[in-house]
């Protein structure tokens, strides 16, 4: 069974840091590529970035370029997005999310999505 | 930049009957060498991730009920619910994956 555990999230003052991670189990990670995508209270749905399965390919929404760092480490099974200078406008849950292509280095849809974790930036 | 706007905003249908959501796109999300739409449809209920209904705008997901459906091309899609369960209640949004992943701003659908 495919499951994505979001880990990271909590409160923090504007300008602040936070690492988020997603654990990976129940299918090859390494073969996939991993997605963040956030949703603010109440809002709807907005992709953060994206991470192909070597690490080769990375994009980033505009909103979150040059503040955001996604990574991820294959041996670990895990995906990692680390946020600097952050907002309050960056306030929401955050999910972790595959790319059902396996090696792909395209956009796509998302087939499996972990619960989230939710970062709240506030002073 | 690709704008997705979705149709009504919400709905609320009775029990059995028929729900249709619509979800159109600034520019077509058709890719010409395949032939495909790069559509997709998910649910969400509240308090849990979204979940994944439909992609290539009308190829329904492995345990999705045969009552969901998706259509359209180009710039016009349609996510259709034959018979509104109880359980379909939920917000539903279109996403689009020709270029830089794009949601729809979400439908919420009720039980009148």
């Amino acid at each position: 069974e495919v499951q994505l555990v979001e880990s990271g999230g909590g409160l923090v003052q504007p300008g602040g840091s936070l690492r988020l991670s997603c654990a990976a189990s129940g299918f090859t990670f390494s073969s996939y590529s991993m997605n963040w995508v956030r949703q603010a209270p109440g809002k709807g749905l907005e992709w953060v970035s994206y991470i192909s399965s070597s690490s080769s390919t990375i994009y980033y929404a505009d909103s979150v370029k040059g503040r955001f760092t996604i990574s991820r480490d294959n041996a670990k099974n895990s995906l990692y997005l680390q946020m600097n200078s952050l907002r309050a406008e960056d306030t929401a849950v955050y999910y972790c999310a595959r790319d059902p292509t396996i090696f792909g280095v395209a956009h796509s849809f998302f087939d499996y999505w972990g619960q989230g974790t939710l970062v709240t930036v506030s002073s | 930049d690709i704008v997705m706007t979705q149709s009504p905003d919400s709905l609320a249908v009775s029990l059995g009957e028929r729900a249709t959501i619509n979800c159109k796109s600034s520019q077509s999300v058709l890719y010409s060498s395949n032939n495909k739409n790069y559509l997709a449809w998910y649910q969400q209920k509240p308090g849990q991730p979204p979940k994944l209904l439909i992609y290539w705008a009308s190829t329904r997901e492995s345990g999705v009920p045969d009552r969901f459906s998706g259509s359209g091309s180009g710039t016009d899609f349609t996510l259709t619910i034959s018979s509104l369960q109880a359980e379909d209640v939920a917000v539903y949004y279109c996403q689009q994956y020709y270029s830089t992943p794009l949601f729809g701003p979400g439908t919420k659908v009720d039980i009148k």
